[in-house]
C-alpha cells in the first residue's frame, strides 16, 4: 500500500537554527508531493508542492523542499527558523489523476511537531 | 473571510448519539472532502464529492453519511456514535482536476 513516512516525531530547535524534516514516500512512478503546516489551533495550510519540473521547490515563509526521486524523498528545509515556525508539519503524496490517481486522495505522513525555543 | 469553515470546532457527546458536522467553503471550488485524523495523527480521506456527487468513499462504516446540498457545502452526519469515532475531522475543498486542497481548521469530536 502507498504510504508516507515522517521519521521525526518531535523536533526542538533554537531560533536561527537550520531545519530539515524528513519525508519518504512509497509510490513508484509519477507522484505529487506536498508539505502542509498546522499552526496551533489553525487549519492545515499548504507550504509548498511538487508536481513536476525543478526538483527544488520554494514555498511560503522561506521554506523549501527537494524532491530526490532515487531516494523517494521530499525533505523540507529552512535555513533559519523563527519562534513563529512552531507548528505541526505534514508531508503528503498523491498519484496524479492522469496517472490513475483519485482526485484529492492525499496520503499523509504522521506529522512532525516542531518546537522553536526563543 | 474564512475559506473553509467547519462547525462546531469542538463536540463532546455520549456513545449512541447522532451528531453532525457542517462544512462550508467560499472559494468557488466544486469538490469537497472529509478527512479523519485519528489519535495517532494519521490523516486519511473518508469521502469526496464533486458537484454534489460522491466520487470517493473509502472504507468507512455506513453510520457515516455525507450530505452535499450544494457545491459549497458538505456536511457529515454520524449515527450511533462509538468511542472509536473520537478524532479530528477535517473538511477540505479544491477545484475539479486540481490536487491542491484547502483545509478547514478541523472539528474535534470526543465520544464518551
Amino acid at each position: 500500500a502507498q504510504s508516507v513516512s515522517q521519521h521525526n516525531h518531535h523536533v526542538i530547535l533554537s531560533e536561527a537554527a537550520s531545519l530539515e524534516l524528513g519525508c519518504n514516500y512509497s509510490y513508484g512512478g509519477t507522484v505529487n508531493l506536498f508539505w502542509y503546516v498546522q499552526y496551533p489551533g489553525q487549519h492545515l495550510q499548504l507550504l509548498l508542492k511538487y508536481f513536476s519540473g525543478d526538483p527544488l521547490v520554494k514555498g511560503i515563509k522561506g521554506f523549501e523542499a527537494e524532491f530526490i526521486k532515487s531516494k523517494f524523498s521530499f525533505n523540507l528545509r529552512k535555513p533559519s527558523v523563527q519562534w513563529s515556525d512552531t507548528a505541526e508539519y505534514f508531508c503528503a503524496a498523491s498519484r496524479p489523476m492522469n496517472y490513475g490517481g483519485s482526485q484529492g486522495n492525499l496520503i499523509f505522513g504522521k506529522g512532525t511537531k516542531l518546537s522553536v525555543k526563543p | 473571510d474564512t475559506a473553509v469553515s467547519q462547525t462546531p470546532k469542538y463536540l463532546v457527546t455520549q456513545m449512541g448519539n447522532d451528531k453532525s458536522i457542517k462544512c462550508e467553503q467560499n472559494l468557488g471550488h466544486d469538490t469537497m472532502y472529509w478527512y479523519k485524523q485519528d489519535s495517532k495523527k494519521f490523516l486519511k480521506i473518508m469521502f469526496s464529492y464533486n458537484n454534489k456527487e460522491l466520487i470517493i468513499n473509502e472504507t468507512v462504516p455506513n453510520r457515516f453519511s455525507p450530505k452535499s446540498p450544494d457545491k459549497a457545502h458538505l456536511n457529515l452526519h454520524i449515527n450511533s456514535l462509538e468511542l472509536g469515532d473520537s478524532a479530528v475531522y477535517f473538511c477540505a475543498s479544491s477545484l475539479s482536476g486540481a490536487n491542491v486542497l484547502t483545509f478547514g481548521a478541523g472539528s474535534r469530536l470526543t465520544v464518551l
